[in-house]
């Protein structure tokens, strides 16, 4: 069974704070890995998209991607109450076809 | 470039009562899914098709649920019957290539009362 886990949160930080998201997955040939942001009622948007080891930069969004440890996180600089959202980890399985999200773990910004 | 496109919006139906979800793609992109996702949880893959075969259905209840992709663009996916435990938000997604990411719909909300 092909997971992907995530502390479900809440996650509390306050504005101007950084906030740190995680998650590890289990399929050690994952080749894809994605964050996704999803507001109360909307469906999920991406954010980010990582597919070696190391950081990637977007404006205040960095990931990073340890395959070794199966690990991969979501950096929010400067942290906005517009950032209150659920944020889904999802993994590319080998072939590239398939992904599998994970349950999502749920950010509170706090002005 | 329009984005994916689901409709009805909502749907509210007795249980036993059966519904259909219609989904567009964005153009040209070659493979889709439909997710469910109960409230609290992450998207869970129904059915996944490239071009108008399926790839994985290995998760679909195919007792009560089908779907289908004609001519490799649109897809529709039906419940009969629907149980209370199918209430849940019906997510389409389309991808570009392979290992890229997915562009979501906006959802179908089903209420199965």
């Amino acid at each position: 069974q092909k997971e992907v886990e995530q502390n479900s949160g809440p996650l509390s930080v306050p504005e101007g704070a950084i906030a740190s998201l995680n998650c590890t997955y289990s399929d050690r040939g994952s080749q894809s890995f994605f964050w996704y942001r999803q507001y109360s009622g909307k469906s999920p948007e991406l954010i980010m998209s990582i597919y070696s080891n190391g950081d990637k930069e977007d404006g205040r969004f960095t990931a990073q991607l340890n395959k070794a440890s199966q690990y991969v996180s979501l950096l929010i600089r400067d942290s906005q109450p517009s950032d209150s959202a659920t944020y889904l980890c999802a993994v590319g399985l080998p072939g590239g076809f398939k992904t599998i999200f994970g349950a999502g773990t749920r950010l509170f910004v706090k002005a | 470039e329009a984005g994916v496109a689901q409709s009805p919006r909502y749907k509210i139906i007795e249980k036993r009562q059966s519904v259909a979800f219609w989904c567009n793609p964005i153009s040209g992109h070659a493979t889709l899914y439909w997710y469910q996702q109960i409230l609290g949880q992450g998207p869970k893959l129904l059915i996944q098709f490239q071009n108008n075969g399926v790839v994985d259905d290995s998760q679909l209840p195919k007792d009560r649920f089908s779907a289908e992709r004609l001519k490799g663009v649109d897809s529709t996916l039906k419940i009969q019957p629907a149980k209370l435990e199918d209430s849940a938000v019906y997510l389409c997604a389309s991808r570009p290539g392979q290992g890229e990411w997915q562009y979501f719909g906006p959802g179908t909300r089903l209420t199965v009362t």
